[in-house]
């Protein structure tokens, strides 16, 4: 069964405006939970990371997460986007019942357009 | 640069030639993954290692065969590959297993099967 799920494939935004992408996770246990950027022929780079301290999760590039317990989410923002933030976004989720393997989401397309 | 090399960038390969996909990182870490990314797909964990064990066999065919010589190094052997194994194969590490350790990858190898 899939443990995380990223709610929009594609998501498309004009420079300048604020971006928010989506992720919902299933867990019965306390999980780590990760988000990735992959941008064109690159490897996956680590935005940011929530492992049980402060729901509230500050990333590099001006990214920031909020983990919700009740709601089961951690979905990715920022206030303004950039040109360069057009990737693809990963949502990961890590659990300790299955060894702590990274479950990835199916991604979400990012297109900023001038 | 995430510390994270894979080598070929680029590989095309018959369906009946045998080689081989590198990594190497020089993070100091103990656990190694190979990942496989393919169109559509959410990432695939393929095989997991641990100070040079292997943890983890995620069902992956007997034609692709890992070795993980020390700590450092990680390779895939690849023999008698359908087309349908062309894909992107990224490399990873971390500290250790457990969620709370970052795992950082490599840019990936794009392997072409015809």
């Amino acid at each position: 069964a899939q443990s995380v799920t990223q709610l929009d494939s594609h998501v498309s935004v004009s420079e300048g405006t604020p971006v928010l992408l989506r992720c919902n996770y299933s867990s019965s246990y306390s999980p780590s939970l990760f988000w990735y950027v992959q941008h064109p022929n690159k490897g996956l780079q680590l935005l940011l990371k929530y492992t049980s301290a402060a729901t509230l999760v500050k990333g590099i590039n001006g990214f920031e997460a909020e983990f919700k317990k009740s709601e089961t989410s951690f979905h990715l923002t920022k206030p303004s986007a950039h040109m360069s933030d057009a990737a693809e976004y990963f949502c990961v989720v890590s659990l300790p019942n299955s060894g702590y393997a990274l479950n990835f989401g199916k991604g979400t397309s990012l297109l900023v357009t001038p | 640069e995430t510390g994270v090399t894979q080598t070929p960038r680029h590989l095309v390969m018959g369906m009946t030639n045998k080689k081989s996909l590198k990594c190497e990182q020089h993070l100091g870490h103990n656990a190694m993954y190979w990942y496989k990314q393919s169109a559509k797909k959410p990432l695939e964990l393929m095989f997991v290692y641990n100070f040079k064990e292997q943890t983890e066999n995620n069902s992956v065919p007997s034609r692709f065969s890992p070795e993980c010589p020390n700590s450092s190094h990680l390779f895939l052997h690849l023999h008698t590959l359908q087309p349908e194994d062309s894909a992107l194969y990224l490399c990873a590490s971390s500290q250790d297993l457990t969620g709370e350790y970052t795992i950082y990858f490599g840019e990936g190898s794009w392997l072409t099967v015809v």
